[in-house]
């Protein structure tokens, strides 16, 4: 498996726009994160899902954040409209049960201006 | 509040020395992980402990977890400059699902 893999590495974008963020977890794993990490606040958790029902969302910061995960295999995270204090490295981690590892991606460093 | 506050934030070193980092926390959790993260990089496991009082080697790493499954520390003899990156407890409470992270340990070893 080629672990878990996010798209776009990199994104830079006015700020108003709509950005989305994509992840494709590993295969068979029952638990995908959404994970955002600054120097300030370190590495926080947004939204997780477990068989593709999201389970908590209470770490989504407003409305403008979404996340959907359409299938076992895709998830996307969603800012519209986009804020400059939104700029960070989004990361996405699968797991494949309670208890063992988070693989997480490379992540997507956003910045919005 | 960070639910799991790791201490120091920034540790710089030379080659050779030994150091320890500390996770510490206010509520019990089921099982504790350590990652370690380089730059460019997503986290990445070093070790899972989940008994209180449990100790785990990785080579020049040692990892415990505390007997009341509060804290858990990291202990890493004779550094190496590959030993750079940040480092990052993380787990869940007990009775709850998800993984938390710490503000991570930004360890940097000089030759």
């Amino acid at each position: 498996d080629a672990g878990v893999i996010q798209s776009p590495r990199h994104e830079v974008t006015e700020m108003g726009q709509e950005v989305t963020l994509r992840c494709k977890p590993i295969s068979g794993h029952d638990y995908l994160f959404w994970y955002r990490q600054t120097m300030m606040r370190g590495l926080e958790l947004l939204i997780y899902f477990n068989n593709n029902v999201p389970i908590d969302d209470s770490g989504m910061p407003e409305d403008r954040f979404s996340a959907k995960m359409p299938n076992a295999s895709f998830s996307t995270l969603k800012i519209q409209p986009s804020e400059p204090r939104d700029s960070a490295v989004y990361f996405c981690a699968s797991r494949l049960r309670w208890g063992g590892e988070a693989f997480f991606g490379q992540g997507t460093r956003l910045t919005v201006v | 509040t960070q639910l799991l506050e790791q201490s120091p934030q920034f540790l710089s070193i030379q080659e050779g020395e030994n150091l320890t980092v500390y996770c510490n926390s206010s509520s019990v959790f089921s099982s504790l992980q350590w990652y370690r993260q380089e730059p460019g990089e997503g986290p990445v496991l070093l070790v899972t402990v989940v008994t209180g009082g449990e100790v785990k080697k990785l080579k020049r790493l040692t990892f415990q977890f505390g007997d009341a499954r509060k804290d858990s520390s990291l202990h890493i003899t004779a550094a190496q400059p590959g030993d750079t990156g940040l480092y990052l407890c993380a787990g869940a409470r007990q009775g709850a699902q998800k993984l938390v992270f710490g503000q991570g340990t930004r360890l940097t070893i000089n030759p």
